[in-house]
C-alpha cells in the first residue's frame, strides 16, 4: 500500500541554521505531495503541496520539490526562526479512487536562539 | 471561516466512563475524518465519512470505540467504556472531496486523559 517515510526526530537547530527533513514515499500511480505542520496545541495545517513531478511547493521560507525519480518531497527552509518549532508531516494523496492522506510519523523540530 | 470546531478541548475522565467527543466540519465539505494522535502510534486514522456515510472504518482500534455523523454538519466519536490506553490527542478533519488536490483542514484537537 502506500506510505510515507520520514526522518526520525527529533531534530534541534540553532536560529538561522539551514533546515532540511527528508520525506520519501511509496505509492501506486501519481500522487499528490503535502507537508504539513503542527505547532504545540494545535492541529495539523498545510504548509505546502505539490501535484505533479518536478513541482515546487513553497509557504514561509519552506520549500519542497516533488522528485519523481527518487521518489522524494524533502523539505528545506535556508534560515530556521524559533517560531518554527514545531512537528512536521509529510502525506500524499493518491488520484486513484478516493482515499485519505497518508501520513508520515512526523519529525520535531526545535530550534534554539 | 470558523474552520473544523471540537468539543471540548480537554476531556479527563475514569476508566470505564462513556466519552464523547464532537465535530463540526466546515460547511460545505463532504469528507468528515477523526485521527488519534499518541507519542508511541504517532497520528493514526480512525475512520471516515463521505456525505455522512462511514467508508472506512478499519482504524477504529475496537468495538469500544463508535462514530456517527448524523447530519453534514456533526458527527461524534465515542468511547465505552474508556480504558487508560485512550490517553491522545483526537483531530477531526474535513475536506471538500478527496482528490489529489483536496486538503484536509483540521480542528485544533481534543486531548483525553482516561485516568
Amino acid at each position: 500500500g502506500d506510505s510515507v517515510t520520514q526522518m526520525e526526530g527529533p531534530v534541534t537547530l540553532s536560529e538561522e541554521a539551514f533546515l532540511t527533513i527528508n520525506c520519501t514515499y511509496t505509492a501506486t500511480g501519481y500522487p499528490s505531495l503535502f507537508w504539513y505542520v503542527q505547532y504545540p496545541g494545535e492541529g495539523l495545517q498545510l504548509l505546502l503541496k505539490a501535484t505533479k513531478a518536478d513541482d515546487k511547493g513553497s509557504n514561509k521560507g519552506f520549500e519542497a520539490t516533488y522528485r519523481k525519480e527518487t521518489t522524494s518531497f524533502h523539505l528545506e527552509k535556508g534560515s530556521v526562526q524559533v517560531s518554527d518549532s514545531a512537528v512536521y508531516f509529510c502525506a500524499l494523496r493518491t488520484f486513484s479512487g478516493n482515499t485519505p492522506l497518508v501520513f508520515g510519523k512526523g519529525t520535531r523540530l526545535s530550534v534554539i536562539a | 471561516d470558523a474552520g473544523v470546531i471540537q468539543s471540548p478541548r480537554h476531556e479527563v475522565t475514569e476508566m470505564g466512563q462513556e466519552v464523547t467527543l464532537r465535530c463540526k466540519p466546515i460547511s460545505g465539505h463532504d469528507y468528515l475524518f477523526w485521527y488519534r494522535q499518541t507519542m508511541m502510534r504517532g497520528l493514526e486514522l480512525l475512520i471516515y465519512f463521505n456525505n455522512n456515510v462511514p467508508i472506512d472504518d478499519s482504524g477504529m482500534p475496537e468495538d469500544r470505540f463508535s462514530a456517527k455523523m448524523p447530519n453534514a454538519s456533526f458527527s461524534t466519536l465515542k468511547i465505552q467504556p474508556s480504558e487508560p490506553r485512550d490517553s491522545a490527542v483526537y483531530f477531526c478533519a474535513s475536506s471538500l472531496g478527496t482528490g489529489g488536490y483536496n486538503e484536509q483542514f483540521f480542528g485544533p484537537g481534543t486531548r483525553l486523559t482516561v485516568l
